[in-house]
Formats: structure tokens, sequence, C-alpha cells
């Protein structure tokens, strides 16, 4: 199956800081990329996601993402951060080696914003 | 209304008990998942069901049995509970080859195995 790599595990940042958390994933082949927010005692949310087209692709909150397929990332960035943006944040993958519609997530970013 | 509904949200349990969470899904979404998410917030998934059919079945304890009656449902049962089951289970349905694919996630099952 497909692994999927974030390498920062707590991020904590300013109110008004810029963001970019990163995302990788192995090689194989075609594959859909997804990232998912989870605030605090709450389920997972679709941020954003990759299919096809433009690399640059933009979410709901002022999130964004650049699959760069050299580099087989997929970070997250977010210009201005808020308190609200506190939450956990993963990275997922669907395709290549994974099986049926799969998907693998990363191991999870926990962003704390402080106000 | 939601769209994936999980009940119960939170469950409390002894060692060595059977129990049982349930999930429904009103999205009219052919697959369905499990997933564990343990206490690092890591997600592994569980068991994919296609139409209620079993599609995948991951690494899991043959303690685990997922049910699915019909589409819109796929209960997980655990018998023997142990400690290390203590996790939030998150039920997902999805529709594949939908030109807006994503999972849509439950709001989780808190389990706490004492």
């Amino acid at each position: 199956a497909q692994s999927v790599s974030q390498h920062n595990h707590h991020v904590i940042l300013s109110e008004a800081a810029s963001l970019e958390l990163g995302c990788n994933y192995s090689y194989g082949g075609t594959v859909n990329l997804f990232w998912y927010v989870q605030y605090p005692g709450q389920h997972l949310q679709l941020l954003l996601k990759y299919f096809s087209g433009d690399p640059l692709v933009k979410g709901i909150k002022g999130f964004e993402a650049e699959f760069i397929k050299s580099k087989f990332s997929f970070n997250l960035r977010k210009p201005s951060v808020q308190w609200s943006d506190t939450a956990e944040y993963f990275c997922a993958v669907k395709g290549g080696r994974n099986p049926g519609n799969m998907l693998t997530f990363g191991g999870g970013t926990r962003l704390m914003v402080k106000p | 209304d939601t769209a994936v509904s999980q009940t119960p949200k939170y469950l409390v349990t002894q060692m060595g008990n059977d129990k049982s969470i349930k999930c429904e899904q009103n999205l009219g979404h052919d697959t369905m998942y499990w997933y564990k998410q343990d206490s690092k917030k890591f997600l592994k998934i569980m068991f994919s069901y296609n139409n209620k059919e079993l599609i995948i079945n991951e690494t899991v304890p043959n303690r685990f049995s997922p049910k699915s009656p019909d589409k819109a449902h796929l209960n997980l049962h655990i018998n023997s509970l142990e400690l290390g089951d203590s996790a939030v289970y998150f039920c997902a349905s999805s529709q594949p080859g939908a030109s807006n694919y994503g999972y849509t996630f439950g709001s989780g099952t808190r389990l706490t195995v004492v």
C-alpha cells in the first residue's frame, strides 16, 4: 500500500504567521491527494483535494496545496493563520499501490495557533 | 441531517466484553469504511465494504467483525475487548467514480476499555 509522511508532528505559530505543512507520499503511479482537518473533539473534514489539472489547489478557509510530482509532495499552505485554525491536519493519498478506493493517511500534524 | 452517523459517541466497557458500534450513511454511497485512530492520532484503515461486500480487510484481529446488512449500514462488532482496543473509531463513506470523490466521515466513537 501507499505510505504518506508528514514530517512536522507539532507546529506552533502566532496568529497572522504563514503556514506550510509538509506531505510526501511513496511512489506508486497515479495518485489522488487530500488534506483533511480535525478540530479538537471533532471528525475529519475535507480541506482540499487534487485529482488532476492545475497542481495548485485551493480549498476552504484560505488553504491551498501544491502538488509537485517530481518530489512526490503535496504541501499545505496558508498565508495567514488564525487561532481557529488550531487543529490536527492529515494528508492522505488514494490510488497508486492502494487497493480499491482506500485512503492512506499520514501521521498528522498538530497545529497550535497562539492568539 | 447527518450524512454519516455513528452510535454510540462514547463507549466505556470492561475488558473481555463484547460491543458493537453502528454506522449509517444517507448519502447513497456504495462504499463504507472503518478507520481506527489511536492515542497518537494515527489513522489506520480496518475494513472497507462496497455494496455490502468486503473489499479491504487490513491486518486486524479476528475479534473485530464488520457486518453490512445493506449498503447504507456498516456495523463493527468487537469480541473479547482488550485494553489496546481503546481508540476512536471512525466510519466513513465514499462514492468511487464520482467527480467530487472524497470520504465523508462520521463523528467518531471513542471506545475506552478499562
